[in-house]
């Protein structure tokens, strides 16, 4: 079981927008930065959102994150067949003093 | 361009030692405030982090698998090495290993190895 929290599954019509949520605790997402990623099928991890709300450059502006206390939210606007993925939340954890990641988010865009 | 890349083997049996490495480009492992670390994922699973290295040889363990967990760095060669022993049919997963940014998050990774531990 997972320290971070995300829904299994969202789903949306091309176009549209979806938002994922990462729940955690003040120990991890209250007090430490967020990065999201993107998991392709069949390829590794790519960085998203770093820093909560920051995007690497090449991320299209589409991709959105923010935080609020112990939870982070995930926005991708006008979604594109292409954008279906896993995305996976991240954090440090200070009580445990480990990486922490969420149990992953499949996004299909219908 | 940062570039890492994940080399072993792909077939362990069990209460073998798996040992992992990681051979990058793009940056210094002597550089103030870069790391290393390594993340696996079980077939259909989420991703799990085992452990990291930073330039001052700090090193960082998952709690939970610590006990079975080494890493070091060879800052001469660009590589980063992973051992697990004792391993175990669970352990079957894609090992990655990924740039770590400033304490913050991994921004580059590597295509994944896939380790399957059986008999």
């Amino acid at each position: 079981q997972s320290v971070l929290t995300q829904p299994p599954s969202v789903s949306a019509a091309p176009g549209q927008k979806v938002t994922i949520s990462c729940s955690g605790s003040s120990s991890n997402i209250g007090n430490n930065y967020v990065s999201w990623y993107q998991q392709l099928p069949g390829t590794a991890p790519k960085l998203l959102i770093y820093d909560n709300n920051k995007r690497p450059s090449g991320i299209p502006d589409r991709f959105s994150g923010s935080k609020s206390g112990t939870s982070a939210t995930l926005g991708i606007t006008g979604l594109q067949t292409g954008d279906e993925a896993d995305y996976c939340c991240g954090t440090w954890d200070s009580s445990l003093s480990a990486v922490v990641f969420g149990g992953g988010t499949k996004l299909t865009v219908l | 361009q940062i570039t890492l890349k994940e080399s072993g083997p792909t077939l362990v049996k069990p209460t073998q030692t798996l040992t992992l490495t990681c051979t990058f480009s793009g940056f210094s492992l002597s550089t103030s405030g870069v790391g290393v670390g390594w993340i696996r994922q079980p077939p259909g699973k989420a991703l799990e982090w085992l452990a990291l290295i930073y330039w001052d040889d700090d090193k960082r363990y998952s709690p939970s698998l610590k006990s079975r967990l080494t890493i070091t760095k060879d800052t001469s060669k660009n590589q980063v090495v992973l051992t697990v022993t004792n391993m175990d049919p669970v352990d079957t997963a894609t090992y990655y290993c990924a740039h770590r940014l400033q304490f913050r998050t991994f921004d580059s990774w590597g295509q994944g190895t896939l380790v399957t531990v059986s008999s």
